[in-house]
């Protein structure tokens, strides 16, 4: 079967780190996608990486590891905006995304 | 307009009724998607369409169809509405070679 698992909720302080972790299994594979959605609206795309390794924007990075079936979603200086969900979602062999259910990301002041 | 719209933003069905929820794209994407988004579950693909003229069922088809008579408009229609089918609806497109799916607003459906 396919599947994707990421935490359901984490918190984290204002201006620290956090590492948003994200499993997948997938009927082959094109990419890793990370998402960000606030309450209320609709997903954004913050990040692909098809290739293992680490790719920086920003803020924020994200990582993958092609064998382990691994990505990771990494946030710095954490501001109060990026309270969110935070989405995981592998590209299958035929071009459909496979999402996780999300990581509530909770930041305390 | 610039990007996806839907509409209605928000509504309130009865059981048994016909709805069709609008999806409009001005970005010329040649792929477009519906999902629903329920509580604790990752957004579930309900159709696609590759290109304008063809449409393909996702995982949770059942209850609802889809056309693509352009490459701009992507209409859902619930046949006759159940309980079941409430839920938060995103539209989306992509274009060819990036696969980056880009969403619309939503549209909130309650199933009374």
């Amino acid at each position: 079967g396919q599947n994707i698992d990421q935490p359901t909720e984490m918190t984290a302080t204002e201006g620290a780190i956090v590492q948003i972790n994200c499993t997948y299994q997938t009927s082959g594979f094109n990419g890793l996608f990370w998402y960000q959605q606030h309450a209320g609206e609709a997903p954004t795309f913050l990040s692909y990486n098809v290739l293992d390794g680490l790719e920086e924007k920003g803020r924020f990075s994200s990582f993958l590891s092609r064998s382990k079936g691994y990505s990771y979603l990494l946030l710095k200086e954490l501001q109060m905006k990026d309270s969110a969900s935070y989405l995981c979602a592998a590209l299958n062999s035929n071009y459909q995304l496979i999402w996780g259910a999300g990581t509530k990301l909770i930041i305390k002041p | 307009i610039a990007g996806i719209t839907q509409a209605p933003t928000s509504q309130i069905l009865a059981a048994g009724r016909r709805m069709t929820l609008r999806c409009t794209q001005d970005m010329r994407h040649n792929a477009m998607y519906w999902y629903r988004q329920d509580l604790g579950l990752g957004l579930r693909l309900i159709h696609y369409s590759n290109t304008a003229g063809t449409t393909g069922k996702g995982e949770v088809p059942d209850g609802y169809s889809v056309s693509r008579a352009n490459t701009d408009d992507f209409p859902l229609t619930l046949a006759s509405a159940v309980p079941s089918q409430t839920s938060v609806y995103f539209c989306a497109s992509s274009d060819t070679d990036s696969k980056t799916q880009y969403f619309g607003p939503g549209t909130r459906l309650l199933v009374l």
